[in-house]
């Protein structure tokens, strides 16, 4: 089984639509973190925890939420999804390790979502 | 400010030719981590290797081998014998480590066909 599992795969909704993608993981891991990926911009960091009382902001984090229900578990929300951010989201998580923890991302399969 | 700079865009190679991605990366500190992502057409992001700042050794695994360089501020990789499964889009990815907590910043990737 997948180390990191992310639901649904593929998602299409309409513009003003309430979205949540889930992430779960069995690495065991602190850290998790929300991505997105356009063509041609690489990945850009939404959110990200460091543990379960712990949420930061990313680089573009507007019409995002994050909720963090458990170490395992770290949900993105588009409380009213907009067709610009129709996109591949992934998610990831590391671990903090040592005070010189390598701090390796490990990514999930990723939700492709089309905002109509 | 922390910058991943993969110029090529796309390559094409026959299969068995060898080909080398670029990455050129710029840094202030002094401690950073740097890695590679591979992306196949299925989607997901495959963890393929880190080094560290004070480790410039080359390494090699298997038919892959990465040439990092800090004098030319470079973390280059090498496909050789190249093969259709190696057809992706490859990231290079950079980490620093100045304390509080460390933005891995992603190049916008290599894509990779491989022809028969």
């Amino acid at each position: 089984d997948a180390d990191v599992t992310q639901t649904p795969r593929n998602r299409i909704t309409k513009t003003g639509k309430r979205i949540m993608l889930e992430c779960s993981q069995t690495k065991g891991h602190d850290r998790m973190y929300w991505y997105r990926q356009d063509p041609g911009l690489g990945l850009r960091l939404i959110y990200y925890s460091f543990d379960v009382k712990d949420i930061n902001k990313g680089e573009i984090s507007d019409g995002y939420s994050v909720s963090r229900q458990a170490q395992a578990k770290f949900s993105l929300s588009l409380e009213s999804a907009i067709p610009n951010q129709t996109a591949l989201y992934f998610c990831a998580t590391s671990d903090s390790g040592t005070s010189f923890s390598t701090d390796t991302q490990y990514f999930g399969p990723g939700t492709r979502l089309t905002v109509l | 400010a922390q910058k991943v700079t993969q110029a090529q865009t796309e390559i094409s190679v026959v299969e068995k030719e060898d080909v080398t991605l670029d990455c050129v990366y710029e840094t202030r500190d002094t401690t950073y981590y740097l890695f590679w992502y591979k992306q196949p057409p299925s989607g997901e992001l495959v963890f393929l290797i880190r080094r560290n700042s004070f480790d410039e050794q080359n390494e090699i695994s298997g038919r892959y081998s990465w040439n990092f360089q800090k004098s030319t501020s470079s973390f280059n990789f090498t496909i050789t014998a190249s093969q259709v499964v190696d057809s992706a889009v490859y990231f290079c990815a950079l980490r620093e480590n100045s304390g509080g907590y460390q933005k891995v910043t992603f190049g916008t990737g290599t894509k990779l066909q491989v022809i028969p």
